[in-house]
């Protein structure tokens, strides 16, 4: 049973556009989340993260949003540049006995940004 | 700072081989992770560590075997290799719950 579902394997956007991913988890234990991007050929790597507590946090172009109720978070980049297209991954924590060291991860979403 | 490194980066097995991957953390992190990426899969935990001398199995541990000797270092090992254990391999490490990858290792198994 995946616990974390990315719906979308891909999406395309024009540069200068809002990129907007999106993510919903099943396991109410989750309270804490991460986006992870990935290029070709290299490890993923942190993006940002949002507590359960929030529901918002924002790293210059990239917010994450957190809605509890709806188990669903989303990545919003604002705005699209190429050098953003990579594979984003969301990846969810909270399950491990108390301790968030265990992460999970959804299938990731792959995402083009047109010049 | 190196950060999280993996050796080797590619390799090529035949069925029935053996080996192990290296991965190093120089961030003095407690927790290890190695996870596999296939098509379509997205990132699943093969197994971890949570401090020097202890491992344990994640989602997907059958056919390979994990140590923790030193605290900097975690091994993936394979026994005999599958050609169902084609796929990139990646090490993490974290201090809690932000983790930290390698580059990856591409293994393909003949």
């Amino acid at each position: 049973d995946q616990q974390v579902k990315q719906n979308s394997p891909s999406l395309s956007v024009q540069e200068g556009r809002i990129s907007i991913l999106n993510c919903d988890y099943t396991n109410s234990m989750f309270d804490y989340f991460l986006w992870y991007k990935k290029y070709p050929a290299e490890g993923p790597t942190f993006l940002i993260s949002i507590s359960s507590i929030k529901d918002k946090n924002e790293d210059g172009r990239f917010t994450v949003f957190l809605n509890k109720s709806a188990k669903h978070l989303s990545l919003h980049i604002v705005p699209s540049q190429p050098g953003d297209s990579a594979v984003y991954f969301c990846a969810a924590s909270g399950d491990s006995g108390g301790s968030n060291y265990k992460l999970t991860f959804g299938k990731g979403t792959l995402l083009t940004v047109n010049p | 700072n190196a950060g999280v490194t993996q050796t080797p980066k590619f390799r090529v097995l035949k069925t029935g081989q053996s080996m192990t991957l290296l991965c190093a953390q120089d961030m003095n992190h407690e927790y290890m992770y190695w996870y596999r990426q296939d098509p379509g899969m997205g990132l699943r935990l093969i197994h971890y560590s949570v401090g020097e001398g202890t491992t344990a199995k994640g989602e997907v541990p059958d056919g390979y075997n994990v140590s923790r000797l030193k605290k900097q270092n975690f091994l993936l090992g394979l026994e005999s290799a599958a050609p169902s254990q084609t796929s990139v391999y990646f090490c993490a490490s974290s201090y809690i719950d932000t983790q930290y990858f390698g580059p990856g290792t591409r293994l393909t198994v003949l």
